[in-house]
């Protein structure tokens, strides 16, 4: 079965640090997605993707993130100068998303971003 | 997007049906279910979607009545590999983007 791949699993910066994590979503997918996870919180949504361009960014997604597809796979989260309170479990997501039809979102397994 | 509720936590044993139910009294017509299951320090991991009715997989049931003002998910037979965190979303499929919004969602302890 096709996955949502994650680098690194667990990355460690000092604050004020730039960062960049990296998913490559399933192939045939068309729009991708960005959450993060707070120890012990629920799971936010911070952006979604399309057409190489945001179609939707939370309050969260403010100017220290950005998103990008640099090739036909990756997709990529910077944050450009974390803070403490970016610590968190970044997951990536993909969907097919046919017009009207109903389908999933895929999950991959999350980058653990300590900030210290 | 609707709203939905879910009781915090539920304790089962091995083996045994588990049912989960989610409110969601303000459902809209374009509206679908789906449930996610989420293990600590994993990505939420699609378990079943539907939109009326009954849908069955080869994992759980989900049960909607007619009014879909609640749905039920049903775990048979669970094991100690079900302990997870399970999430109840609406989602609208004309919303394009198509984020999902998590609650808290229902953490499931399964013990032998």
């Amino acid at each position: 079965e096709p996955e949502v791949t994650q680098t690194p699993s667990h990355q460690v910066t000092q604050m004020g640090q730039e960062v960049i994590l990296r998913c490559v979503p399933i192939s045939n997918h068309l729009y991708f997605y960005w959450y993060r996870q707070i120890l012990g919180q629920k799971v936010e949504f911070l952006v979604s993707f399309y057409n190489n361009e945001i179609s939707e960014k939370s309050e969260i997604f403010d100017d220290q993130f950005s998103v990008e597809r640099p090739d036909g796979s990756n997709f990529t989260l910077k944050i450009r100068s974390t803070k403490l309170e970016d610590s968190a479990m970044y997951f990536c997501a993909s969907r097919l998303r046919l017009a009207g039809s109903a389908d999933t979102q895929y999950f991959g397994p999350g980058t653990r971003l300590t900030v210290l | 997007l609707a709203k939905t509720t879910q009781p915090i936590s539920m304790d089962s044993y091995e083996g045994q049906e588990v049912n989960i139910t989610c409110s969601h009294n303000n459902i809209a017509t374009n509206d679908y279910i789906t449930w996610y299951q989420q293990f600590p320090s994993q990505g939420p991991r699609f378990i079943i979607q539907g939109y009326k009715t009954k849908v069955t997989n080869e994992v759980a049931s989900l049960f909607i009545p007619a009014d879909r003002k609640s749905s039920t998910l049903s775990l048979p037979r669970v094991s100690l590999s079900d302990t997870a965190v399970y999430y109840c979303l609406v989602e609208d499929l004309r919303n394009q983007g198509g984020k999902l919004i998590f609650g808290q969602g229902t953490e499931l302890s399964v013990k032998p």
